[in-house]
């Protein structure tokens, strides 16, 4: 059974740069979450997709970011125009279509991304 | 919106005693509860989780207790391995249908000391 995966791990860039994260989730998985964390606090959530719709997305996701779910499987983030408070661990998770576990997710590795 | 608080932030215990950690949150309305451990550069796993239709769930080493009328839910490890060092975060999904998306607790970091 493959888990979430997610490319890159590491990203490094410049300040002002444009960067774009890959999500691939648990086959089957409708639901595909996109959270961030910062160093020493727990996960905060950005946005949500079911299947190819973006249904919800936080205050946090400012108009620099950007997501995507195009076919309904994998997805992408993109942050234009990069910030130094834009440096965290970007989780993916993705949760079964409904049913009894349909709120349980499950994550990926996170892409660690560090702005110059 | 929902809002997760957890204690202690670190805690240090002696292999083989046990390790319990604490979590309250404020939406009444809240009815999944997961823990995670997050192991250093790794995303978190998910090791448990209660829904608010049961008071207390195991598995192996592994419960969590619920109690809905104080807002509270709590993890509890026994025989504690070195292996169980990591940092451990509580969640709660917000009120209403839609994307169940989490609410997390500052998480807990569990040092065992062999």
């Amino acid at each position: 059974d493959t888990g979430v995966s997610q490319d890159p791990r590491h990203k490094i860039t410049k300040r002002g740069q444009n960067v774009t994260f890959r999500c691939d989730p648990i086959s089957e998985h409708n639901r595909l979450y996109w959270y961030r964390q910062t160093l020493g606090q727990g996960p905060e959530f950005l946005t949500y997709f079911q299947n190819e719709a973006q249904l919800e997305k936080s205050r946090l996701l400012s108009d620099r970011f950007s997501a995507e779910r195009p076919k309904g499987s994998f997805s992408t983030l993109e942050i234009q125009r990069t910030e130094q408070g834009d440096s965290a661990m970007y989780l993916c998770a993705s949760s079964p279509p409904d049913g009894t576990t349909t709120d349980t997710q499950y994550f990926g590795p996170g892409t660690r991304l560090t702005v110059l | 919106g929902e809002n997760v608080e957890q204690h202690p932030s670190t805690l240090s215990v002696q292999e083989g005693d046990s390790a319990v950690i604490k979590c309250t949150y404020s939406d009444s309305a809240s009815n999944y509860f997961p823990w995670y451990k997050q192991e250093l550069g790794k995303g978190p796993q998910l090791i448990i989780d209660i829904r608010s239709n049961v008071g207390e769930k195991k598995d192996q080493r592994i419960a969590v207790t619920l109690n809905k009328t104080a807002k509270h839910f709590s993890l509890h490890i026994t025989e504690t391995q070195p292996e169980d060092s990591a940092v451990y975060f509580c969640a709660a999904t917000p009120s209403g249908a839609g994307s169940y998306q989490l609410t997390f607790g500052k998480g807990t970091k569990l040092s065992v000391i062999p």
